[in-house]
């Protein structure tokens, strides 16, 4: 059974930093593309970033790109997300989610983690 | 980006009422739709996807239709526990997307 658990997630001041990790178990973990999808309260989903199995592509949305850094260690089966100068708008919960080719613009997604709350306030 | 926007964001039935859910796009998608139910603090649960197929576990009496810009997803008499948040999604150009959902509401 696939399983992805997030963490890392918790209370952070405008500014600040956080690292998300994503366990990931039950698959093959270096062959499949890994995205983080974040909701903001009362939200729809959005694809904050993405990245094909071995990393040498790279997708960030324009909300985060050069504040977040996405990573993977496929040795670990982990995900990770490097958040820096985070704002009020980063607020939301973070899932961790897998797609089902090598690169993560091509097939979909079929397992989600619980998510992690992140949220931004002084 | 394909902006998805639902109709109607709230909609108010009782138990064993048909539910109707609108979603559209702003370009086409062709058949590169999900459905996604959301209870709260839980994360999206795949319905359908392409449109018009049911994942696996999910109710017959769920069903999505359409095609291009248009879709529909059907619930053909809501259960307890059908009560909740609806996203539909593309995956016909990146980045996928989601639209802002619709409340299905105890009447």
């Amino acid at each position: 059974e696939v399983q992805l658990l997030e963490s890392g997630g918790g209370l952070v001041q405008p500014g600040g930093s956080l690292r998300l990790s994503c366990a990931a178990s039950g698959f093959t973990f270096s062959t499949y593309a890994m995205s983080w999808v974040r909701q903001a309260p009362g939200k729809g989903p959005e694809w904050a970033s993405a990245m094909s199995r071995n990393g040498d592509s790279i997708y960030y949305a324009d909300s985060v790109k050069g504040r977040f850094t996405i990573s993977r260690d496929n040795s670990k089966d982990t995900l990770f997300l490097q958040m820096n100068s985070l704002r009020a708008e980063d607020t939301a919960v973070y899932y961790c989610v897998k797609g089902t080719r090598t690169n993560y613009n091509a097939g979909t997604v079929d397992a989600w983690g619980p998510g992690t709350l992140v949220t931004v306030s002084s | 980006e394909i902006a998805l926007t639902h109709s109607p964001a709230t909609l108010s039935l009782s138990p064993g009422e048909r539910a109707t859910l609108s979603c559209r796009a702003s370009q086409t998608v062709s058949s590169y739709l999900a459905w996604y139910q959301q209870h709260p603090g839980q994360a999206p649960r795949l319905l359908i996807y392409d449109a018009s197929n049911r994942a696996a576990g999910i109710p017959a009496r769920f069903s999505g239709s359409g095609s291009g810009t248009d879709f529909t997803l059907t619930i053909t008499s809501l259960e307890p526990e059908d009560f909740a948040v609806y996203f539909c999604q593309q995956r016909s150009n990146w980045p996928w997307t989601f639209g802002q959902g619709t409340k299905v509401e105890i009447k």
